[in-house]
């Protein structure tokens, strides 16, 4: 069955650093998200992208973040400049129809 | 703008009893209605969906949930809980196919023998 693979599972990252968190979604969906999780707390939207551009983005989706699909597999988002508060698990996700399908998540640690 | 609530952070069931988890949601439109299940370090996983056909949604691992307008909710329920079932859910809604999930603080499921 086709899934949405994250990686890597868990990045420790200093603060201040750049971190890249990677996705490959399934291969014939057309809408990718990215989503985190704070520990104990909600999972909250952050952006979504079609047709190779942002189509909705959330007001934690600042400058410090983008988000680039280089070459039409991978999907990728990027924190500039890593903060304490930005530690969490991120989650991707892509769809096609109503469903949204989940990768793993990574758990990023900024220390 | 949507929100979802979910009553609830943790509910606590004995095996084979009813599950029960409350899911009220805030929409100007018509919403799509989903659950998900996330075991321990593990993603989220679909249970099942409302997307206005059936009021009565039946998903995997014999859950189901009713959506009821009149009442903005879509509870989840399970007449008989196996230790498997052990998780967190979350409810969630989105305006159409595909907008953005917003999700509820999700409710802690634990099943004690």
């Amino acid at each position: 069955e086709p899934e949405v693979t994250q990686t890597p599972s868990h990045q420790v990252t200093q603060m201040g650093q750049e971190v890249i968190l990677r996705c490959v979604p399934i291969s014939n969906h057309l809408y990718f998200y990215w989503y985190r999780q704070i520990l104990g707390q909600k999972v909250e939207f952050l952006v979504s992208f079609y047709n190779n551009e942002i189509s909705e983005k959330s007001e934690i989706f600042d400058d410090q973040f983008s988000v680039e699909r280089p070459d039409g597999s991978n999907f990728t988002l990027k924190i500039r400049s890593t903060k304490l508060e930005d530690s969490a698990m991120y989650f991707c996700a892509s769809k096609r129809g109503s469903e949204a399908f989940f990768g793993q998540g990574t758990r990023l640690t900024v220390v | 703008a949507q929100s979802v609530t979910q009553l609830g952070s943790h509910v606590s069931v004995s095996e084979g009893a009813l599950v029960l988890l409350r899911c009220n949601y805030s929409s100007s439109v018509p919403p799509y209605l989903f659950w998900y299940v996330q075991y321990p370090n593990q993603g989220l996983q679909l249970l099942l969906k409302y997307t206005s056909a059936a009021t009565l949604v039946k998903g995997i691992n014999g859950f189901e949930a009713e959506f009821k307008k009149s009442e903005t909710s879509f509870h989840l329920t399970k007449p008989s809980a196996h230790m498997s079932d052990a998780a967190e859910y979350f409810c969630a809604v989105s305006e159409s196919g595909n907008t953005p999930l917003v999700f509820g603080k999700g409710t802690r499921l634990s099943v004690i023998a």
